[in-house]
């Protein structure tokens, strides 16, 4: 069964500085990885979506990179701002007929003015 | 597009009453997901439609929740009777197949049964 797991759990850091959140999973035969952003009382948006046979995904001030082998990845966010405060969350897509998502809990991020 | 929309957004209910949560999802996404998240469990896959066909519902908790998809465009979760324990928020998602592409989420349905 495939397991995701994301740390830490809650990063508090001031504005200006590079985000760094890490996403590991169990099982490296999947079909693609999806960074979420999650607002307090919001659904989930997509934030990037990386195939298994791409290693990096970039939009504007955000990069995933992705490791299969060793069951990683990880969103950078470049020069944070507070409007980046949100919980994130990554979900791998399974090769499984239908593609059923695992998400891992998330990590909640704070950017201090 | 409007996106996948839920109704109810908030509902108080009293334990043992009926709950019926509504998506509409995006129009042209041929598949439909209901998820739970709660801060215990995270989200939890509920119920898979595709093409209006319930595919996967091994996440159903238990036989007091159903969920229906009579049409494209409109699919039902409820919750007959209801716990305290089932207070979450549910939310709608839909996508359209293809391995490359998004999922994309409703806002949810806050559900507090007391």
């Amino acid at each position: 069964k495939q397991e995701v797991t994301q740390i830490p759990a809650a990063l508090s850091v001031p504005e200006g500085e590079n985000l760094v959140l890490n996403c590991s999973f169990t099982d490296s035969a999947i079909y693609n990885l999806q960074w979420f952003r999650q607002d307090p009382g919001k659904g989930l948006t997509s934030l990037l979506l990386i195939q298994s046979s791409q290693r990096e995904q970039t939009s504007g001030r955000l990069n995933a990179s992705l490791d299969k082998s060793s069951g990683r990845s990880t969103l950078y966010i470049a020069a944070s701002q507070p409007g980046d405060s949100a919980t994130y969350l990554c979900a791998v897509r399974g090769t499984d007929s239908w593609g059923k998502l695992q998400f891992g809990a998330g990590t909640q991020v704070v950017v201090t003015p | 597009d409007a996106g996948v929309i839920q109704s109810p957004r908030h509902e108080v209910t009293e334990m043992g009453q009926e709950v019926t949560l509504r998506c509409k999802p995006i129009s042209g996404h041929n598949s439909l997901f209901w998820y739970r998240q709660t801060m215990m469990r995270g989200l939890e896959l509920l119920i898979y439609f595709n093409n209006n066909v319930p595919i996967d519902d091994s996440g159903m908790p238990e036989d007091r929740f159903s969920a229906k998809m009579p049409n494209a465009s409109f699919s039902t979760l409820k919750i007959q009777p209801s716990e305290p324990r089932d207070s979450a928020v549910y939310f709608c998602a839909s996508r359209q197949d293809g391995t490359g592409n998004t999922i994309y989420f409703g806002e949810g349905s806050w559900l507090t049964v007391v």
